[in-house]
């Protein structure tokens, strides 16, 4: 199984700020995925990161307020920009393995807190 | 996409076999059916998946019947461990598109 880190683990931000999460992964993947998960709810996924292309957006995220970076099959960045508090969420980073097609290993998350 | 319905919370004893079931009842085609374990504070782990009929493997059981609009995870003989939150997701892997049902909350108790 693929062993995924996140950067940063947690973060308080200002309102109107900026933040980039980071997710490295110890093996080249073929699919890596964005999600959020706000506190005591479910998982929504945000995005699909592509390598070398622009990101697949799912309905009500859009790339402007989540840009979204994959450089390698190994890297992936996520930026909330623009925060308000409702921003304040966990934000985690899957991949999903060519050998284990439709099963997702996730990262520890990055836990957001918005002033 | 194919929405899902679990219980909010389940409750049982050490040792018992649990069973938590979820609906999806426009689950299409080309959707498999996956279920998470997490922890607080950590990501979904993978437990199992399956597309039809029944699936098991060192941890868990995965029951779908031949219309596909509802799975069953069976978990046997639980311990406090297992106490965690179980997300049922449907999701189509050859478009990407998945769908976390909201969990079920199972608490083992001594």
């Amino acid at each position: 199984s693929a062993v995924i880190s996140q950067k940063p683990s947690r973060d308080i931000c200002q309102r109107g700020t900026s933040l980039t999460i980071q997710c490295q992964v110890d093996s080249q993947v073929t699919m890596m995925f964005w999600y959020r998960q706000q506190p005591g709810q479910s998982l929504t996924l945000i995005a699909t990161a592509n390598q070398g292309s622009e990101a697949t957006y799912e309905s009500g995220f859009v790339i402007d307020k989540f840009p979204i970076s994959r450089p390698n099959l190994t890297f992936s960045t996520l930026t909330v920009s623009n925060m308000s508090p409702e921003d304040s969420s966990i934000y985690l980073c899957s991949v999903e393995q060519r050998e284990s097609y439709n099963e997702q290993f996730f990262g520890p998350g990055t836990r957001l807190t918005v002033l | 996409l194919a929405k899902t319905t679990q219980p909010i919370s389940m409750d049982s004893y050490e040792g018992q076999e649990v069973n938590i079931t979820c609906s999806h009842n426009n689950i299409a085609t080309n959707d498999y059916i996956t279920w998470y374990q997490q922890f607080p504070s950590q990501g979904p782990r993978f437990i199992i998946q399956g597309y039809k009929t029944k699936v098991t493997n060192e941890v868990a059981s995965l029951f779908i019947p031949a219309d596909r609009k509802s799975s069953t995870l069976s978990l046997p003989r639980v311990s406090l461990s297992d106490t965690a939150v179980y997300y049922c997701l449907v999701g189509d892997g050859v478009f990407n598109k998945f769908y976390f049902g909201s969990g079920t909350k199972l608490n083992v108790k001594p």
